[in-house]
């Protein structure tokens, strides 16, 4: 069974910073690009970055764009994403997204974590 | 950066009944189009991609329609389980890949 399970998220203070990550398992991790998608209370979804299977190919939403770092650890099976100076507005359920074409199109998700940033 | 704009904002209709979606992209993205459903306290699902195919284990009462800017996602006859929201979302040449706002769909 294909299965994604974010982890990291909490409560954190404007400014600061938050490492989460992403565990899969379930698929040949290092044969697909993956992504961060996040989703405000109650608002839509917005994609955050997405990394190539080999990491030679990274994009990030201009809203983060200087501040957040994805990553991936293909030994590991796991994706990551480095959130630094955290404001208010990136309060939001962070999903982990598996992308089936190499090309944007996220046929799995994880169950998601929650980042609040507020002091 | 590629805006996508969904319409209505919320559609109210019956059971067994059709519904029809709209999505329009702010310029041309061929057939880069997908379509996703997302219910309460879940994670969304992946329903069309290139606009028009099925992903695996989708009823084959959704179907995905357009190209350039204009798209539509029809649901033919509605099922108890189809009322929830309904993104499109663009993922011509990413990065970035941009979802439209969202369309609730709501039982009449």
């Amino acid at each position: 069974e294909v299965q994604l399970v974010e982890s990291g998220g909490g409560l954190v203070q404007p400014g600061r910073s938050l490492r989460l990550s992403c565990a899969a398992s379930g698929f040949d991790f290092d044969e697909y690009a993956m992504h961060w998608v996040r989703q405000a209370p109650g608002k839509g979804l917005e994609w955050v970055s997405g990394i190539s299977w080999n990491s030679g190919k990274i994009g990030y939403a201009d809203s983060v764009k200087g501040r957040f770092t994805i990553s991936r650890d293909n030994a590991k099976n796991s994706l990551y994403l480095q959130m630094n100076s955290l404001r208010a507005e990136d309060t939001a359920l962070y999903y982990c997204a598996r992308d089936i074409l190499a090309a944007g199109v996220f046929d799995c998700w994880g169950q998601g974590t929650l980042v609040t940033v507020s002091s | 950066e590629i805006v996508m704009t969904q319409s209505p904002a919320t559609l109210s209709v019956s059971p067994g009944e059709r519904a029809t979606l709209s999505c329009r992209a702010s310029q041309s993205i061929s057939r880069n189009l997908a379509w996703y459903q997302q219910k309460p306290g879940q994670a969304a699902r992946l329903l069309i991609f290139g606009a028009f195919t099925r992903a695996t284990g989708i009823p084959a009462r959704f179907s995905g329609s357009g190209s350039g800017t204009e798209f539509t996602l029809t649901i033919s006859s509605l099922q108890s389980e189809d009322f929830a929201v309904y993104y499109c979302q663009q993922y011509n040449n990413w990065p970035p890949t941009t979802f439209g706002q969202g369309t609730r769909l709501e039982i009449k």
